[in-house]
């Protein structure tokens, strides 16, 4: 199992550009969410998945968007980069009603 | 509103030293309260917490949960410089993990 997969490892972006980043796990986990990751204040919950075709707002959701038509996949779009949405992204998944978490690598964004 | 605190911030120590780290939480719908240990990259699980008083170990780490104080602890024993990295506590409520800033360990040689 490769587990929770994350692409890109990098990327920067310049203010007003879109993007689309991408999440996927091979263990079959009914929940998947989007955290950042930003110094000082810990990992911040941006949107999560309870199963395919839905999707609910987290603690950040503002400028993201998602959406969830497979269980594998879960991908995070940013509509209008801005330079607050530099940060350290992570996907993770895991079996619904199960609070342990398996995190990505995560993907280091910088918006200029 | 829900929140998550740990402390200390930060703690630096040498090697063979013993180390506790703080987590309390003020978390409507508590379900679980979980720990992880973060270096470079992705969080990594240590613990999950479920009952009060019921010590949980893995090695040289072991944790513990106070239901009715809100809290816990991860206490790590003859620390290694292997151990340095940033261990994340998170409170479980339906569907979302709420995290506290992390205490960022430094054990030297």
């Amino acid at each position: 199992n490769a587990g929770v997969t994350q692409t890109p490892k990098f990327q920067v972006l310049k203010t007003g550009q879109s993007m689309t980043l991408q999440c996927a796990q091979d263990m079959n986990h009914e929940y998947m969410s989007w955290y950042r990751q930003d110094p000082g204040m810990g990992l911040r919950l941006i949107h999560y998945s309870v199963g395919a075709g839905i999707t609910d707002q987290g603690e950040v959701p503002n400028g993201y968007n998602v959406s969830r038509s497979t269980t594998e996949d879960f991908p995070l779009r940013l509509l209008s980069a801005a330079p607050s949405q530099t940060s350290v992204y992570f996907c993770a998944s895991s079996p619904l009603r199960r609070d342990e978490q398996y995190f990505g690598p995560g993907t280091r964004l910088t918006v200029t | 509103e829900d929140k998550v605190v740990q402390s200390p911030l930060s703690l630096v120590v040498h090697e063979g030293d013993t180390v506790t780290l703080n987590c309390s939480y003020e978390v409507t719908n508590f379900r679980s309260l979980l720990w992880y240990k973060q270096e470079k990259k992705a969080p990594t699980f240590l613990f999950m917490l479920t009952s009060s008083g019921i010590e949980k170990k893995s090695g040289r780490l072991s944790s513990i949960l106070d239901k009715k104080e809100l809290f816990s602890i991860l206490n790590i024993t003859a620390t290694q410089t292997g151990d340095s990295a940033i261990y994340l506590c998170a409170v479980g409520n339906p569907d979302k993990l709420i995290f506290g800033t992390g205490t960022r360990l430094q054990v030297f040689p």
